[in-house]
C-alpha cells in the first residue's frame, strides 16, 4: 500500500530552536517524495523533493530507506516558517501524488 | 504567469443539491488535477486529466461526482446529490508535463471551500 504518515498535528517552536517534522510512507520500490507548504491565506506550493537534494529557505530532507521516512529539518526556525506542511510520495503509477494530513508548525517568538 | 484559477472560491448548499466547480489551468498545462482537502486532512486524488482524457479516476465518488475536461483546457467538477461529508475545500492542480508530478510540480489553485448543510 502507497501511504504517508505525518504523526503530528502540531509543532511548536521558539524562533532559533531546531525543527523536524517528521514523515514516514510506505511504498514498493523506489519512492519520490517531496514537502508541500502552504503559508496562511497563500496556495499549496512546492518546497522541496528529495531527489534534488537542495536545501530550500534552510530545509532540508533526507530520505532513509531503512526507517521509511522523509524527516523535513530546518537548524534554527524562523517565524516565517510558521505554516502547513505536507509530505508528499509520487504514486506507483508515477502520475500523481499523495499526501499526508500535514503538520502545523507554529514558531514563536 | 498566471496562476491556477478556480471558482466560486466559497460555496454553502443544502444536502441532496448539486454544486458545481470550474478550474482553469496554467496555460499550456496538459496535466490537471482535482484533489478533495476535508478538514484536518491531506488533500485526496479525486480525478487526474491528461488533455481531455481521463488518466485515474479510481477515488471518484461516481455517484455523485462527475467530472469534464472537454477541449483539454478548463475543467468542471460537478456533485449531484450532495451529502454532509461533502464539505471540503476542492483544489485543483495542474503540471506543465505528463510526468510533472514526478518533478513535484504541481501548481494548485486557491481552491474552492464547499460547505454542505
Amino acid at each position: 500500500a502507497q501511504r504517508v504518515t505525518q504523526p503530528e498535528k502540531l509543532l511548536s517552536v521558539f524562533k532559533g530552536a531546531p525543527v523536524e517534522l517528521k514523515c514516514n510512507y510506505s511504498y514498493s520500490g523506489s519512492p519520490e517524495l517531496f514537502w508541500y507548504v502552504q503559508y496562511s491565506r497563500q496556495r499549496l506550493q512546492l518546497l522541496l523533493r528529495h531527489i534534488s537534494r537542495e536545501s530550500i529557505k534552510g530545509f532540508t530532507a533526507d530520505l532513509n530507506k531503512g526507517e521509511t521516512s522523509f524527516h523535513l529539518k530546518k537548524p534554527f526556525a524562523q517565524e516565517e516558517d510558521s505554516a502547513m506542511y505536507y509530505c508528499a510520495l509520487l504514486n506507483q503509477a508515477g502520475t500523481a501524488l499523495i499526501f499526508g494530513k500535514g503538520t502545523t508548525l507554529s514558531v514563536s517568538s | 504567469e498566471a496562476g491556477v484559477a478556480q471558482s466560486p472560491r466559497y460555496k454553502i448548499i443544502e444536502k441532496r443539491q448539486s454544486v458545481a466547480f470550474w478550474c482553469n489551468p496554467i496555460s499550456g498545462h496538459a496535466t490537471l488535477y482535482w484533489y478533495q482537502q476535508i478538514l484536518g486532512q491531506g488533500p485526496k486524488l479525486l480525478i487526474q486529466f491528461q488533455n481531455n482524457g481521463v488518466v485515474d479516476d479510481s477515488q471518484l465518488p461516481k455517484d455523485r461526482f462527475s467530472a469534464e475536461r472537454l477541449k483539454g483546457v478548463d475543467s468542471t467538477l460537478k456533485i449531484q446529490p450532495a451529502k454532509l461529508e461533502d464539505s471540503a475545500v476542492y483544489l485543483c492542480a495542474s503540471s506543465l508535463v505528463p510526468g510533472g508530478a514526478k518533478e513535484g510540480e504541481l501548481f494548485f489553485g486557491e481552491g474552492s471551500r464547499l460547505t454542505v448543510l
